[in-house]
């Protein structure tokens, strides 16, 4: 069966400094990925999708960027954190875009 | 208009009531629809997915009117453990799923 792993479960970084955020996925070849954000009471906002090896799609212009250096691994990276950038990071899978999404356990990021 | 709207609640419900939930969305070319679960500071997670004929598992009813463009979900003998964010999702061609901001369902004993 598919599974998903995401790492840190939470994470407390000082403003101006970077991020590395690590996903992967198991069990599926060539799974859309995805990265979201979820501030404190929110709703989803889609940050990044992948449908392949080295193809990014940006949703929302910020200081995040993200990679994808193998077929089932997802990172999300900042070169400097904002305050701005605290939230739950969640990170998903799916056979195709119009399929279901799954995701991963999530990562609570506070700035301070 | 934006894309996927729900009421956010809070449903306030005793136990053992029946709720729904309805959504919009405002894409007539839209696909496919999903209901996914969030509990309080967890990952969503897929409920079910809603089909033309409409579709049942358990106590959970999915309900999809492409003619109001709107889809429901309706929940009988509601327990404790249904208080939840039920999060309306809609998709359509290339485009990654709209998720809808949720809706807050509180079940009271």
């Amino acid at each position: 069966s598919q599974t998903i792993h995401q790492w840190p479960a939470t994470l407390v970084q000082p403003v101006g400094s970077p991020l590395s955020l690590e996903c992967t996925v198991e069990g599926t070849s060539n799974p859309n990925l995805y990265w979201y954000r979820q501030a404190a009471g929110r709703g989803l906002q889609l940050l990044f999708y992948s449908v392949g090896i080295g193809q990014i799609s940006s949703e929302v212009p910020q200081n995040l960027s993200a990679s994808r250096p193998q077929d089932r691994q997802f990172i999300l990276s900042s070169k400097k954190l904002l305050l701005s950038d605290s939230g739950f990071y969640l990170c998903a899978w799916s056979v195709g875009t119009n399929q279901p999404q799954h995701f991963g356990d999530g990562t609570r990021l506070s700035i301070l | 208009r934006k894309e996927v709207e729900q009421d956010p609640g809070p449903f306030n419900v005793p136990e053992g009531a029946t709720v729904a939930f309805n959504c919009t969305y405002s894409n007539s070319a839209s696909q496919s629809f999903f209901w996914y679960r969030q509990d309080c500071r967890k990952e969503p997670k897929l409920l079910m997915s809603v089909y033309s004929s409409g579709n049942e598992d358990g106590r959970f009813t999915a309900q999809l009117n492409r003619a109001s463009q709107y889809i429901s979900l309706l929940i009988r003998d509601s327990k404790l453990s249904d208080s939840a964010t039920y999060l309306c999702v809609v998709t359509s061609g290339n485009t990654p799923l709209v998720f809808g901001k949720g809706t807050r369902l509180s079940v009271i004993a």
